[in-house]
This record gives C-alpha cells, structure tokens and sequence, in this order.
C-alpha cells in the first residue's frame, strides 16, 4: 500500500479482555517497530522485527504483551487481560532495512482504552 | 540506553515569530531524526541529520545537528499556524542498535 495501515483506529474494551492490533506496513519494508505513546508522553519503544524475526522484544512491559508477523508483512500486536494503565495509542512503523539511517514511516496509531 | 531530552516541552508563539526546539542527547548521535505530529495522528517525517555540522532545510524548517553529535536543533522562521503541533526527535544509538528512541517531544501552539 502507499503508506503503513494500521487497524482499528481506535478501540475501546473492557478491562480484562484480550485484544489484537494489526500493522499492514509498505510493501518491501523488512523493519517493523511497535511503539507505545500514552498520553503526554513521548514514544516508547516495544518490539522490533527483521522479517518475521524480533531481535529486541526488550521494550514489551509485560507477558501480557506479544507480536508476532508474518514474512515481511502484517504484524499483530496482542494485549492479554488488559489494564487500564495499557491505555495509549500504539503507533507501528516500517523500513525499508536495518540501516541505521533510514527513515521510519508511521501508521496513524491505534487508539486504545481500557475502561 | 540513550535517551533524548527535548526543550521546551510547550511552546506557544504568535503567527510570524520565529523559534527554536532543542534536542540533547545522552549519547553520540549516529543519526538524528526530526518527526511532525498532530494530535490523533501519525507522525510525519521531517528531516535526517547524519553528519556533525549538518544542515538542513525544508521550506521554513530548518534543523542542525552541532559538531559534537550530541544536539539538535530545529529552527521555524515566521510561524504559521500550520507550524502547530507536536515535535519529535529521534535517534539511532550506533554500532548495531537500529532501535530508533524517541524524545518526549515539543507543543507547538501558533496563535494567529
């Protein structure tokens, strides 16, 4: 597609429930990265994958949280038993490599509340 | 890990006036990322500053990245309303490190 999707745009659930966040990023892009941004704050790194490989999972806060994604496509993100303090919008990017140097294209982020 | 102190956190300037958003880093820079965000919405890629010294501008945003690689700079001549939002830098950490962080980022208010 022409830019990074991301699905739904905004989601409301019920503490406790599970629920999944879907990242379609550029075609070609083998980076992808899941950031956290809660509101007031900046953004917070989560996980980071090479392909269908995740190198860094350090910035997942908890065991709730998992991604996983497919070749160099899609990307779930899967919050377990949401908490109120999971509120915040999840924002994926994409590109084109491991270059150190190489622009990040955002999605228009998830907007997620836990009530 | 590197971290990146961005100032001021809020900024608010009347149309036309010109400013400026700092960005410190805890570590040397390999690679200096400026991002754009309104509220709601993605973030917009600015520019990328990879060399001590370097400059760049894109219409009336200029950023620099200083000598030591260590600071970033974004100036805006004659704000616009258009100017507002939220102002983001980012940053590689060198070596193998492609974990692109983040400062806490900048409001930018422009009042007509």
């Amino acid at each position: 597609g022409a830019g990074v999707s991301q699905s739904p745009s905004n989601k409301v659930t019920e503490k406790g429930k599970d629920v999944e966040l879907r990242c379609d990023p550029i075609s070609g892009h083998t980076a992808l990265y899941w950031y956290r941004q809660r509101l007031g704050q900046g953004l917070e790194f989560l996980i980071y994958f090479q392909g269908n490989s995740a190198p860094d999972k350090s910035g997942l806060p908890s065991d709730r949280f998992s991604a996983e994604r497919t070749g160099e496509s899609v990307s779930t993100l899967t919050i377990q038993r949401t908490q109120q303090e999971d509120s915040a919008v999840y924002l994926c990017a994409s590109s084109l490599g491991t270059g150190q140097n190489t622009e990040a294209f955002f999605g228009q982020g998830t907007r997620l509340t836990v009530v | 890990s590197q971290e990146l102190e961005q100032s001021p956190q809020s900024l608010i300037v009347q149309e036309g006036k010109n400013l400026t958003i700092n960005c410190t880093s805890s570590k040397t820079l390999y690679g200096l990322y400026w991002y754009k965000q309104k509220y709601g919405e993605g973030l917009i890629f600015l520019m990328m500053l990879q060399k001590g010294g370097e400059e760049k501008s894109h219409e009336k945003i200029t950023a620099k990245l200083d000598e030591k690689k260590q600071q970033s700079s974004l100036h805006i001549t004659a704000s616009q309303p258009s100017h507002a939002g939220i102002y983001l830098c980012g940053a590689n950490s060198g070596g193998s490190n492609y974990k692109l962080t983040f400062g806490k980022g900048t409001l930018l208010t422009v009042n007509p």
